[in-house]
């Protein structure tokens, strides 16, 4: 069966950087893209961007393309979220996802608290 | 950007019901649509894709329709599990959105 585990929950300060894992399992990694989501609490989920399992090719929201970069390593059929230059409303909890349009399958999230 | 906007926002129905939940979209996103349930601390669920499309393993009861700038999604009898938010998200062209959500309540 499919399963994608992220990584455990981060607190960072304003300014900082963060890398969410997400680590893959059930499915051939290179035919499948990963999505990844946050969601603040109380609102509905934000779609970040897309990369491709099988060569690594990106679409990144508008929203935070300067400062997001999404990579894999499909020796470890894993993805990662890197975010940069932190503000408090980067405060959520981050998905992972299979699937470039719509999703079918979901990590079970990661909460990044940016606090001073 | 396609806005994505959700009716009704809360909508309270007692199980057995059958109720409707509409999302709207500011341009035609023709049917690139999905539909996600979620319970509190959870990630979302696939129900629906491609505006109608039974994902693998969600029940009949639960049924979407529309193309265009017009979308339902409906549940035919409701159960106690179906208790949840549900969102509707376009995937026609990037940047892809999601509705502000409908939060379905026991009546």
């Amino acid at each position: 069966q499919v399963h994608l585990v992220q990584s455990g929950p981060e607190v960072r300060r304003p300014g900082a950087s963060v890398k969410v894992s997400c680590k893959t399992s059930g499915y051939i990694f290179t035919t499948y893209g990963i999505t990844w989501v946050r969601q603040a609490p109380g609102q509905r989920p934000e779609w970040m961007g897309w990369i491709s399992g099988y060569n690594g090719n990106t679409n990144y929201a508008e929203k935070v393309q300067d400062r997001v970069t999404m990579t894999t390593d499909t020796s470890t059929s894993t993805a990662y979220m890197e975010l940069r230059s932190l503000r408090s409303d980067d405060t959520a909890v981050y998905y992972c996802a299979r699937g470039e349009g719509f999703a079918d399958y979901w990590g079970q999230g990661t909460l990044v608290t940016v606090s001073p | 950007d396609i806005q994505m906007t959700q009716s009704p926002s809360t909508l309270s129905a007692s199980v057995g019901d059958r109720v409707t939940i509409t999302c709207r979209a500011s341009q035609s996103v023709g049917t690139w649509l999905a539909w996600y349930q979620q319970k509190p601390g959870k990630a979302p669920k696939l129900l629906i894709y491609k505006a109608s499309s039974l994902e693998s393993g969600v029940p009949s009861r639960f049924t979407g329709s529309g193309s265009g700038t017009e979308f339902t999604l409906t549940i035919s009898s409701l159960q106690p599990d179906d208790f949840a938010t549900y969102y509707c998200q376009h995937y026609h062209s990037y940047l892809y959105t999601f509705g502000q959500g409908t939060k379905l309540e026991i009546k």
